[in-house]
């Protein structure tokens, strides 16, 4: 079964920071791009940021509301991909969402986890 | 980047059909034949309903089907069932390598 399992979600105080895990069975991780995409609770959603394959370099780009805060990164030896939240505002909250591109030169996010939740609250 | 423009909601009786609407600009639904659209019922995840402006994954009903011209993509849901109802966001890959969602249409089966 194709499979992703987010983790790592909780509470945090402002400015602190959490890291999320991403864990992906059922299908060739290491040519997948993947993507975190977040929905505050009652809006929508709003796209975090994203790291591609090897081979596309594992390139990584962010929303510019948390370029410079978050890092995206992943080990294809795990299947895994994560993402390293710095500096944590309270706007932050959301449920997190990782999901993924099956493959170069297509565009529709087809396998979504669950989500986790984060809370940035004192 | 701004988020796409969809209208807030929309409404249909069963069996009719309805069109949402996703705008955006020249640098991100007009540049490529990268939008897709998804479905999502409370609670739950966001389901792919549409990729590629207008492919439907496999297993998604042949009532659901994508368009673009210009700036403008849309959605349509034909023959309008219950299970319906539910949000859905339009998505587009941008010019500057990032991506962007409609901030969302709640639909509504009278």
């Amino acid at each position: 079964e194709v499979q992703l399992v987010e983790s790592g979600g909780g509470l945090v105080q402002p400015g602190g920071s959490l890291k999320l895990s991403c864990a992906a069975s059922g299908f060739t991780f290491s040519v997948s791009a993947m993507h975190w995409v977040r929905q505050a609770s009652g809006k929508g959603l709003e796209w975090v940021g994203r790291i591609r394959s090897k081979a596309n370099s594992y390139a990584t780009a962010y929303a510019a509301s948390v370029k410079g805060r978050f890092t995206i990164s992943r080990d294809d030896s795990k299947n895994t991909a994560y993402l390293q939240m710095n500096s944590l505002k309270t706007e932050d909250t959301a449920v997190y969402y990782c999901t993924r591109l099956p493959r170069d030169y297509t565009y529709g996010m087809d396998v979504w986890g669950q989500g986790t939740t984060v809370t940035v609250s004192s | 980047q701004s988020a796409l423009t969809q209208p807030a909601s929309v409404s249909g009786s069963p069996g009719q059909s309805i069109t949402i609407s996703c705008t955006g600009t020249s640098s991100d639904v007009g540049v490529y034949n990268y939008v897709s659209w998804y479905q999502q019922h409370p609670g739950k995840a966001p389901k792919l309903m549409i990729y590629d402006v207008s492919n439907r994954p496999s297993g998604v009903s042949n009532r659901f089907s994508g368009s673009k011209s210009g700036n403008t993509a849309s959605l349509t849901i034909s023959g309008l069932q219950a299970e319906d109802e539910a949000d859905y966001y339009c998505s587009s890959y941008t010019s500057s390598s990032t991506v962007v969602f409609g901030g969302g249409t709640k639909l509504t089966v009278l």
